[in-house]
């Protein structure tokens, strides 16, 4: 069975800050991540996903997450917050013909 | 169209009462997956269709969900007898592909918030 951890419900940085969100999952087979962003109101929009390719996959409005197998890891970081950056992030993991599982969830507050 | 479409976006409904939550993928998607999201929880999955075929019906917690989508197209979630539990928001997602290829692109709705009350 898959499964996704975040560490941490709630991240809190001020802007310019480095944004740095943990996700780890449980995989039995190699998995295919996603981070996905939902802002108030709104539906999961896509930011990255690491599919087998390189480690290091960059997504939109500057984020990246790295893939490191040895760490069972997939955390999203990004150089310098913005303000827009507020919003709730979502890890998930998917392989073989499994349904999307995701994590809890966290959110990101920017402090002017 | 241009992203999944739900309809409605905010229903509340009298407990006992009957929901009819409606998805209009990306046209041209063969599959499509409903979602359940609880108030500050992740979402949890529901149910997963290839073309008109309910492939996996998993994650549907009780007897009184109901999906279908008869043409291949649009879906409908049905839920019957509503309890103050089914409150949540309820999101549709639809992807290309068939299931096998993992890697894909899943693209979400907006979502139907529903309250039971």
């Amino acid at each position: 069975a898959q499964s996704v951890t975040q560490l941490g419900s709630h991240v809190s940085v001020s802007e310019g800050a480095l944004v740095l969100l943990r996700c780890n999952y449980s995989s039995s087979v190699p998995p295919y991540l996603f981070w996905y962003v939902q802002y108030p109101n709104q539906g999961l929009q896509l930011l990255l996903k690491y599919t087998s390719a390189a480690t290091l996959v960059k997504g939109i409005n500057g984020f990246e997450a790295e893939f490191k197998k040895s760490e069972t890891s997939f955390h999203l970081t990004k150089p310098s917050a913005h303000m827009s950056d507020a919003a709730e992030y979502f890890c998930a993991v998917r392989s073989g013909n499994t349904p999307l599982v995701f994590g809890k969830g966290t959110r990101l507050s920017v402090i002017a | 169209g241009a992203g999944v479409s739900q309809s409605p976006r905010y229903k509340v409904a009298k407990r006992g009462q009957d929901v009819a939550l409606r998805c209009d993928p990306i046209s041209g998607h063969v599959s499509l997956f409903w979602y359940q999201q609880a108030l500050g929880q992740g979402p949890e999955f529901l149910t997963y269709f290839q073309n008109e075929a309910q492939l996996d019906k998993s994650g549907l917690p009780s007897d009184r969900f109901f999906a279908e989508r008869p043409e291949g197209s649009v879906s409908t979630l049905k839920i019957q007898r509503t309890q103050q539990e089914d409150s949540a928001v309820y999101l549709c997602a639809s992807s290309f592909r068939g299931g096998t290829v993992s890697g894909n692109t899943i693209y979400f709705g907006e979502g139907s918030w529903l309250t039971v009350v």
